[in-house]
């Protein structure tokens, strides 16, 4: 069984701060890694995933996060943030044999942007 | 283009009375997941279904808890004979193909409220 671990609940930034949203994960098999983005009372919303190759993953408003195998782990870092970007933040994970039927979610991180 | 959208988006409900939430996916899709998300915790997977056929239901309840989606019209997720612990919110995603370089398209969320 999967499991995801998001150990900062909360994360406060100044803007044009840089800033890392911390996760790790377990899994006995290979996985697929996905960070979600879910705006107050919204669904959630794909900032960029894993599926293989390059472990420096690109998505969309500026996000990057990086695959360490060795480490189970895939940080979601921003090198200046918004005020926009507070949101609630998800790290998920996929058995590359369940074709993405059944994502495991974190807890999740709120990302606040302090003026 | 129309994303998924889910009805109602606050549901309020009274100790065993019946709730329904529904979900129509992006059009085109022809599969779709029921989440759950308590306050302060990520969603865990309910059910996945395509059309007229339940796919994998291991993340339901097993008593009270039913879910459809039939060849016409939104799937819909019953909660019969309600309690406060089904305080959460719902959210449905649908897919072309349950394949995980294939996203789910998140909706809003039905928030359910027991009073």
């Amino acid at each position: 069984a999967q499991s995801v671990t998001q150990l900062d609940s909360q994360v406060p930034v100044f803007e044009e701060a840089p800033v890392e949203l911390r996760c790790n994960y377990s899994s006995s098999v290979s996985v697929y890694l996905f960070w979600y983005v879910q705006y107050p009372n919204q669904g959630l919303q794909l900032l960029l995933k894993y599926l293989s190759g390059s472990t420096l993953v690109k998505g969309i408003n500026g996000f990057e996060a990086e695959f360490n195998k060795s480490q189970t782990s895939f940080h979601l870092r921003k090198p200046s943030v918004h005020i926009s970007d507070t949101a609630e933040y998800f790290c998920a994970v996929s058995d590359r044999d369940n074709y993405g039927q059944n994502f495991v979610f974190g807890p999740g991180t709120r990302l606040s942007v302090l003026p | 283009n129309a994303g998924v959208m889910q009805n109602p988006r606050h549901l309020v409900r009274r100790r065993g009375q019946e709730a329904r939430l529904r979900c129509s996916p992006v059009k085109g899709h022809s599969h779709v997941y029921w989440y759950r998300q308590l306050p302060e915790e990520g969603l865990k997977f309910m059910v996945y279904l395509q059309k007229e056929n339940i796919i994998d239901e291991s993340g339901m309840p097993k008593e009270r808890f039913s879910a459809e989606f039939p060849k016409e019209g939104p799937s819909i997720l019953r909660i019969q004979q309600v309690v406060r612990g089904d305080s959460a919110a719902y959210f449905c995603a649908s897919s072309p193909v349950p394949r995980v370089d294939q996203p789910q398209h998140f909706g809003d969320g039905t928030r359910l409220s027991i009073l």
